[in-house]
């Protein structure tokens, strides 16, 4: 049963760069991507991007200059930076693995697990 | 403004059915599987449903889901008060901005 571990600073102020990581505890690292997803206070789920194992990556167009997704396969971990944050970036930062992959007809892609998340604050 | 519309509240008495629709379109639920997640208050999001319609392990039955052209349907019977609480619609979205995609979430009271 897999199980995700996420942590990183929880307050920040304008201008600074939000840093989370996300340790994945049992199961397979390879076959899956890993992604980062947030949460506005009081709003609903906003993808942010994922990463494979091999370091194939995918991006939210209206994050894409300010993100940075990694990962470290010998430690089971992927990592976020978020640069140049303000209050907007307020928010909880979930870390989840995703199946994604498709068969004759369709793509399938959901997230299967959840970190706890992290509440991220950006004020100055 | 999220990219898949679902209602923005549905409310139920204790034991009726219910259900939460989310709209999209070709290139997002009209050609991907749709997936659906419960979000209890100050909780991460759980898994509901996926590939439209399969539940996880440990998911009642009481949750159904189904997707016809570019919308899909969650629907839950059997409503307790411990069901009280956000779902959300996900796909793939494999337009020029692909990735993942949600709906903006929908508030079930039990009412």
């Amino acid at each position: 049963q897999v199980q995700l571990q996420q942590w990183g600073a929880g307050l920040l102020k304008p201008s600074e760069t939000l840093s989370l990581t996300c340790a994945v505890y049992g199961g397979s690292f390879s076959g899956y991507y890993w992604s980062w997803i947030r949460q506005p206070p009081g709003k609903g789920l906003e993808w942010i991007a994922e990463i494979n194992h091999s370091g194939s990556a995918n991006y939210n167009p209206s994050l894409k200059s300010r993100v940075t997704i990694s990962v470290d396969t010998s430690k089971k971990q992927f990592s976020l930076k978020l640069s140049s944050v303000t209050a907007a970036d307020t928010a909880v930062y979930y870390c989840a693995k995703v199946h994604w992959g498709s068969n004759v007809l369709y793509y399938y892609y959901h997230m299967d697990v959840w970190g706890r998340g992290t509440t991220v604050t950006v004020s100055s | 403004q999220s990219v898949l519309t679902q209602p923005p509240s549905v409310s139920a008495a204790p034991g009726q059915k219910v259900t939460i629709s989310c709209s999209g379109d070709s290139s997002n639920i009209g050609n991907n599987y749709v997936s659906w997640y419960q979000q209890l208050p100050g909780t991460a999001p759980k898994l509901l449903i996926y590939e439209n319609n399969k539940r996880p392990s440990g998911i009642p039955d009481r949750f159904s889901g189904s997707k016809s052209g570019t919308s899909a349907t969650l629907g839950i019977t059997g409503l307790q008060t411990g069901d009280e609480a956000d779902y959300y619609c996900g796909t793939w979205d494999g337009s020029l901005s692909a990735g993942g995609v949600f709906g903006g979430g929908t508030k079930l009271t039990v009412l």
